[in-house]
């Protein structure tokens, strides 16, 4: 069985402190993602990478970075956390092989900032 | 970019037939994914249609009419475990990214 594993479930941080969120993936799988989902908006991606220390922005990278340094893990950094970064965060991966690209989803961490 | 369109909720009763559509205006477009979430979890892959026409899988199928940037979902014999939210999302040619509709609600009722 494909396992994506996020780091934390539940997290609380205060404004402006770093944020990291780990994912890891067991499957050897090429394309990782990192997607904020909020009610009413559905999932919305935010950074993705195709390979190591390869990364590229998705629709909504404002506030966020991510770090690509082994196959299995991909991070997902908020520099100063604000208010409006409170959202569900899920991180997914996929095969370049797999047809159409089926992707994997962690189980999430919801993230709160006070 | 990618505007898909997907009803916001839909309730339904035990034992019954929902079908929730999904509209996409895409560039490019390769296939489309349809994903179960339940409260709290991840989303888990239902089907993936590429070609026009009805995929079956169980109780569970997926439509697709390229021509029309249509697809729908076809959730037969509902039960109360099916009661989630339904995810439409679209690929396009040569990029494995997902554009994922808001979302649909279902709500089986006994």
């Amino acid at each position: 069985d494909v396992k994506v594993t996020q780091s934390s479930r539940y997290l609380v941080k205060r404004t402006g402190e770093k944020v990291f969120l780990e994912c890891v993936q067991d499957m050897d799988h090429e394309n990782m993602f990192w997607y904020r989902q909020d009610p009413g908006l559905g999932l919305r991606l935010i950074y993705f990478s195709y390979d190591v220390k390869m990364k590229e922005k998705g629709d909504i990278p404002e506030g966020y970075s991510v770090s690509r340094e082994k196959k299995e893990r991909f991070s997902l950094i908020l520099e100063s956390a604000s208010t409006n970064q409170t959202s569900m965060y899920l991180c997914a991966s996929s095969s370049r092989t797999s047809g159409g690209g089926e992707q994997y989803f962690g189980p999430g961490t919801r993230l709160t900032v006070t | 970019g990618q505007n898909i369109d997907q009803p916001t909720e839909m309730t339904a009763t035990e034992g019954a037939i929902v079908q929730i559509n999904c509209t996409y205006q895409t560039s490019g477009f390769n296939g489309l994914f349809w994903y179960q979430q339940h409260a709290g979890e991840a989303p888990t892959f239902l089907s993936y249609n590429v070609l026009d026409g009805l995929e079956e899988k169980g109780r569970f199928s997926s439509f697709l009419s390229r021509s029309k940037g249509y697809s729908y979902l076809l959730l037969k014999e509902l039960q109360m475990k099916d009661s989630a939210s339904y995810l439409c999302a679209v690929t396009t040619s040569n990029d494995y990214k997902l554009s994922f509709g808001a979302g649909t609600t279902v709500t089986v009722r006994a």
